[in-house]
């Protein structure tokens, strides 16, 4: 099974600001990577696919890169609807698994 | 516009059964692969089940392997998840989750999800 970490586990940052969120895997993925967002009591969204692919619908503030096992999820300029939990999920091997979450928080 | 609509969540006993199903309206159901991600109240998420277009290909998470199945009937634009010996550690709201193509697995569509309790 893939491993992903997600780093740092929480992100205290203000609107306006970039965040830049962390995703490695324990063994290579290519670029089988994907991004989603969840905010409190609603489902995830994807966000980026193939590690940089934005999804339909999805701003451009949000970029994803990286390849092999070091992923980075990038917001530009932080909208006060950008705060919530982010995740990493793989799909280069079953099982499909997903990284434990960056929260990102006004600080 | 694509809609989930999960159903057959509740409080089951450790060790009995449940059988969760999800109706999906908006796309071409027998286009595309589906699955069942889970969260644990207050944890990540956890891919459990995934099944393609026709059946004809399925996995599972090493935590459900020989105790869930997951199945679908294209004509009735239904997935379906039987859960078969619960355990306290499958509490969770499942959500249903459409595959952003013919076995892409990526989740593009999700739906509001069913809580499942496990407890006596």
């Amino acid at each position: 099974e893939i491993v992903l970490t997600q780093s740092p586990a929480t992100l205290s940052l203000s609107p306006g600001e970039r965040a830049t969120l962390s995703c490695r895997a324990s063994q290579s993925v290519s670029s089988y990577l994907a991004w989603y967002q969840q905010k409190p009591g609603q489902s995830p969204r994807l966000l980026i696919y193939d590690a940089s692919n934005r999804a339909t619908g999805i701003p451009a503030r949000f970029s994803g890169s990286g390849s092999g096992t070091d992923f980075t999820l990038t917001i530009s300029s932080l909208e006060p609807e950008d705060f919530a939990v982010y995740y990493c999920q793989q799909r280069r091997n079953w099982p499909l698994t997903f990284g434990g979450g960056t929260k990102v928080e006004i600080k | 516009e694509v809609q989930l609509v999960e159903s057959g969540g509740g409080l089951v006993q450790p060790d009995r059964s449940l059988r969760l199903s999800c109706a999906a309206s908006g796309f071409t159901f027998d286009d595309y692969a589906m699955h069942w991600v889970r969260q644990a109240p207050g944890k990540g998420l956890e891919w459990v089940s995934g099944i393609t277009w026709n059946s004809g290909g399925t996995g599972y998470a090493d935590s459900v392997k020989g105790r869930f199945t997951i199945s679908r009937d294209n004509a009735k634009n239904s997935l379906y998840l039987q859960m078969n010996s619960l355990r306290a550690e499958d509490t969770a709201l499942y959500y249903c989750a459409k595959d952003s193509g013919n076995s892409l697995h990526y989740f593009d569509s999700w739906g509001q999800g069913t809580l499942v309790t496990v407890s006596s």
